[in-house]
């Protein structure tokens, strides 16, 4: 049974602070990695993908990969209130989209305090 | 958004009934998926597929039939629908690097 494990919060940051996310995972075949983002009544969209071990950095945004230790995390420095949402930790067995789909955790709850 | 489209948006039936879900997108991608999100347990797959006609289960199969019979169309069945069945159905496409959602449909039964 592949599980996803991510702390479920909230997490609550000041804004221009940064907030940290963290996942595990328990596969080790797990090849790619993604975050996504959830709004409370929307669809999941996509903030970054990782396939290889170290720092990936996108704008504010940085996903950290160890698959020594199943751990993946995202950093989001200068947060803003509309960073506020659901964080969703997602795990494929394979490079790309994922074709026999992902496993996702069940999210974490960010909260950005003005 | 990758022109993934869903419908309906909302759905209330009754336990017992048929419900058919369906899922189209614009951009000629191979892989499709079905998903279901619930409060506590996140987004669970459903079934995917691979193709034409090629279709496989997910973790959460049981009680869920598919069909695809045009690259564009993914079509998710509850053949008698019943309240554990209650929750938002989102459908994804496979691109290069990720998967992306379509705007989910909201499933109410009664």
């Amino acid at each position: 049974q592949k599980e996803v494990e991510q702390n479920s919060g909230p997490l609550s940051v000041p804004e221009g602070a940064i907030a940290s996310l963290n996942c595990t995972y328990s596969d080790r075949g797990s090849q790619s990695f993604f975050w996504y983002r959830q709004y409370s009544g929307k669809s999941p969209e996509l903030i970054m993908f990782i396939y290889s071990n170290g720092d990936k950095e996108d704008g504010r945004f940085t996903a950290q990969l160890n698959k020594a230790s199943q751990y993946v995390s995202l950093l989001i420095r200068d947060s803003q209130p509309s960073d506020s949402a659901t964080y969703l930790c997602a795990v494929g067995l394979i490079s790309g989209g994922g074709a026999d789909g992902l496993t996702f955790g069940k999210g974490t709850h960010l909260i950005i305090q003005p | 958004d990758a022109g993934i489209t869903q419908s309906p948006r909302h759905k209330v039936t009754e336990t017992g009934t048929p419900v058919t879900l369906r899922c189209h997108q614009t951009e000629n991608h191979r892989y499709m998926y079905w998903y279901r999100q619930d409060p506590g347990h996140g987004l669970r797959l459903i079934h995917y597929s691979y193709g034409v006609k090629d279709t496989d289960k997910g973790e959460v199969s049981d009680g869920y039939s598919v069909s695809r019979s045009k690259t564009e169309d993914f079509l998710l069945t509850l053949e008698s629908a019943t309240s554990s069945q209650t929750s938002v159905y989102f459908c994804a496409i496979s691109s290069t690097d990720t998967q992306y959602f379509g705007p989910g449909t909201r499933l109410t039964v009664l």
